[in-house]
């Protein structure tokens, strides 16, 4: 079965420093990978997602995202992290089941921005 | 870009009682709906699929007859809370599948049942 782990539960980060969120998926076919966002008490928004292609994927608000096969990876980015990308992140996975597809998430990584 | 509305944003009801949580694509068409579960600082559980025109798939562990999903047109998913209890208490999130194949989500409902 499809699984997606984001392995740091928190992650603190100075604000203008770089950010890199881990996740690393099982998945037997080739996967569809998605990266979203997440502040309290609100739904979810889309930063970047990856079908085929170019393994390097940019999104909104300068994050971007490496698809490594090899590796079983698809690592979180950002040169430098702005106080308001404080939120929860999550990782996830398109798994088809009898025709739809269906997301699989990951347990999602808390990002505090210090001064 | 596509847009899921949800609504309401919050509710709270009293046990016993039951609650309709709607979904709405506002532009475009969705011919599949998911309905996920968050509880406080935990991921997304997905606690259906949901077709229209066809009756909605339910994950393992789900219960169909308390939680109960129509998808009775292109634009709309109503997710029915049934005889609601405190541990029903919960972030109920939906999304649809959007033009570019992805998934677009809605802004969440908080139910609390007191």
């Amino acid at each position: 079965a499809q699984s997606v782990t984001q392995p740091d539960i928190h992650i603190t980060v100075s604000e203008g420093a770089s950010l890199e969120l881990r996740c690393n998926y099982s998945y037997g076919a080739t996967p569809y990978l998605f990266w979203y966002v997440q502040s309290p008490g609100q739904g979810l928004q889309l930063l970047l997602k990856y079908f085929s292609g170019d393994t390097l994927v940019q999104g909104i608000k300068g994050f971007e995202a490496e698809f490594k096969r090899s590796q079983s990876s698809f690592n979180l980015r950002k040169p430098s992290v702005h106080w308001s990308d404080a939120a929860e992140y999550f990782c996830a996975v398109g798994a088809f089941r009898t025709g739809f597809q269906k997301l699989v998430f990951g347990t999602g990584t808390r990002l505090l921005v210090s001064p | 870009g596509a847009v899921v509305s949800q609504h309401p944003s919050w509710v709270i009801c009293k046990s016993g009682t039951s609650v309709k949580i709607e979904c709405r694509s506002l532009d475009f068409q969705a011919t599949t709906m998911f309905w996920y579960r968050q509880f406080p600082k935990q991921s997304l559980m997905l606690m259906a699929t949901s077709n229209e025109g066809s009756k909605a798939t339910y994950e393992q562990g789900v219960e169909k007859d308390k939680f109960l999903i129509n998808h009775a047109s292109l634009t709309l998913s109503t997710l029915t809370v049934t005889s609601a209890h405190p541990e029903d208490s919960s972030f109920y999130i939906c999304s649809a599948r959007d033009p570019t194949a992805g998934y677009t989500f809605g802004s969440g409902t908080r139910l609390t049942v007191v």
